[in-house]
């Protein structure tokens, strides 16, 4: 099955400070999605980024799909965007599986 | 607008024991999904279903066995609750082509 890798796996900020977080797939891929899990255990949606780049607020990502791998860029970081990112990916060929990788774990201190 | 609902919250059963998680999703799609996840760790797919009627294993499905009801329910039975089966499961929804979204989780422990 399709893999996919994070790093780096823990990251620990200061507030104010900027951050990438990245995530590598071994096939190509027709969805991928980034997730925030919040220090109360809820995932929350970031962004539907196959391929291209979106922006929201202080985060922004971009896929590059032909490289297989996608970023995750937080901008001046606040102590609420503690918590665990994942990347998930689903194949091209419409498996209808959304894997997940192993996350990256943010803690953003005052 | 509710979007996916988890029941039970939280659960504690003994060994041995059964019971169905229920998940139902009002936003139409097509594709969902049951994980788990265990402490410190990122989300594993137990079953997955395309489409009303059809339903595929994932990584992890030993021990698990779904029903998808209809379009808007997918349940997750657990027939003799084991201690290596605490966890907490997640159920999604999506088309399988844009997003997917995840219901509030729940907790389960088997003693």
């Amino acid at each position: 099955g399709i893999q996919v890798e994070q790093s780096p796996p823990d990251l620990i900020l200061q507030e104010g400070a900027n951050s990438t977080l990245r995530c590598n797939f071994s096939d190509s891929v027709n969805n991928l999605q980034w997730f925030h899990q919040n220090p109360w255990g809820q995932l929350i949606n970031l962004f539907y980024i196959p391929s291209g780049t979106k922006q929201n607020g202080r985060l922004s990502a971009t896929t590059v799909a032909t490289e297989r791998y996608s970023l995750l860029y937080i901008s001046s970081s606040q102590t609420t965007d503690s918590g665990v990112y994942f990347c998930a990916v689903e194949r091209s060929y419409n498996t209808d599986k959304l894997i997940f990788g192993t996350g990256t774990r943010l803690q953003v201190f005052p | 607008n509710a979007g996916v609902t988890q029941t039970p919250k939280f659960q504690v059963l003994k060994t041995g024991q059964s019971m169905t998680l229920q998940c139902a999703q009002d936003m139409n799609h097509n594709s969902m999904y049951w994980y788990r996840q265990d402490p410190g760790m990122g989300l594993r797919l137990i079953y997955y279903s395309a489409s009303e009627g059809t339903t595929d294993k994932g990584e992890v499905p030993n021990g698990y066995n779904v029903s998808r009801l209809n379009k808007r329910e997918f349940s997750l039975r657990l027939e003799s609750a084991a201690p290596s089966q605490t966890s907490v499961y997640f159920c999604a929804s999506g088309t399988g082509y844009t997003e997917a979204f995840f219901g509030q989780g729940t907790r389960l422990t088997v003693v």
